[in-house]
């Protein structure tokens, strides 16, 4: 079974702050994703990485960076944390045919007091 | 333009009914797959089943079973006999290949709720 790992599962950053949010999969997937789940707002997608170095903007990049220096991590960073990025965050991956599913982490519910 | 509708927005049964949740896209491509997710309470999102859009044949795993009509756009999911841990919100998306670079495009949800 794939398996995709969160960092935390729960976590309270403050205003300002850099915030690192880490995911790690264990199939060798080319293909990494973060999406951000809001009430009201289904997913929406905020960077995507298909390789090693290469990132992708998504639907709602803006206030957001990623990190891919390795095949099985993707990084979220939230280079000054607003309250507006309190959300709950999922991290997918995807092998590289076209027809198979993304898996995802248990998502980490973010709080930025 | 490609579209997911989910247009339950929330389905409450008693448990034991059966209840269909729908799903119609909107895409210009002949290949394509669209895709169930089931997220319970506690927020996983985890994968179900996969249509491919060549493939008519309507598939049934075990109480789930789902109806794919290319002629009305439509990928329903039935459960049959539900069941309280059937409670949670389920998600349809289409992915479009290739080009897309692998992105989902996404329902809103139907949030099912299954009382005892």
């Amino acid at each position: 079974d794939v398996k995709v790992t969160q960092s935390s599962r729960y976590l309270v950053k403050r205003t300002g702050e850099k915030v690192f949010l880490e995911c790690v999969q264990d199939m060798d997937h080319e293909n990494m994703f973060w999406y951000r789940q809001d009430p009201g707002l289904g997913l929406r997608l905020i960077y995507f990485s298909y390789d090693v170095k290469m990132k992708e903007k998504g639907d709602i990049p803006e206030g957001y960076s990623v990190s891919r220096e390795k095949k099985e991590r993707f990084s979220l960073i939230l280079e000054s944390a607003s309250t507006n990025q309190t959300s709950m965050y999922l991290c997918a991956s995807k092998g590289g045919i076209s027809n198979q599913p993304q898996h995802f982490g248990d998502g980490t519910r973010l709080s930025i007091l | 333009a490609q579209k997911v509708t989910q247009a339950q927005t929330e389905i409450s049964v008693v448990e034991k009914e059966d209840v269909t949740l729908d799903c119609v896209y909107e895409t210009r491509d002949t290949t394509y797959y669209l895709f169930w997710y089931k997220q319970p309470p506690s927020g996983e999102l985890v994968f179900l089943i996969r249509r491919n859009s060549f493939d008519e044949q309507n598939e049934i795993s075990g109480r789930y079973s789902w109806n794919f009509q290319k002629s009305t756009s439509s990928f329903n999911f039935t459960i049959t006999a539900s069941q309280v841990v059937d409670s949670a919100v389920y998600f349809c998306a289409l992915s479009e290949a290739p080009g897309s670079n692998y992105q989902l495009i996404w329902g809103a949800g139907t949030k099912l709720i299954i009382k005892p």
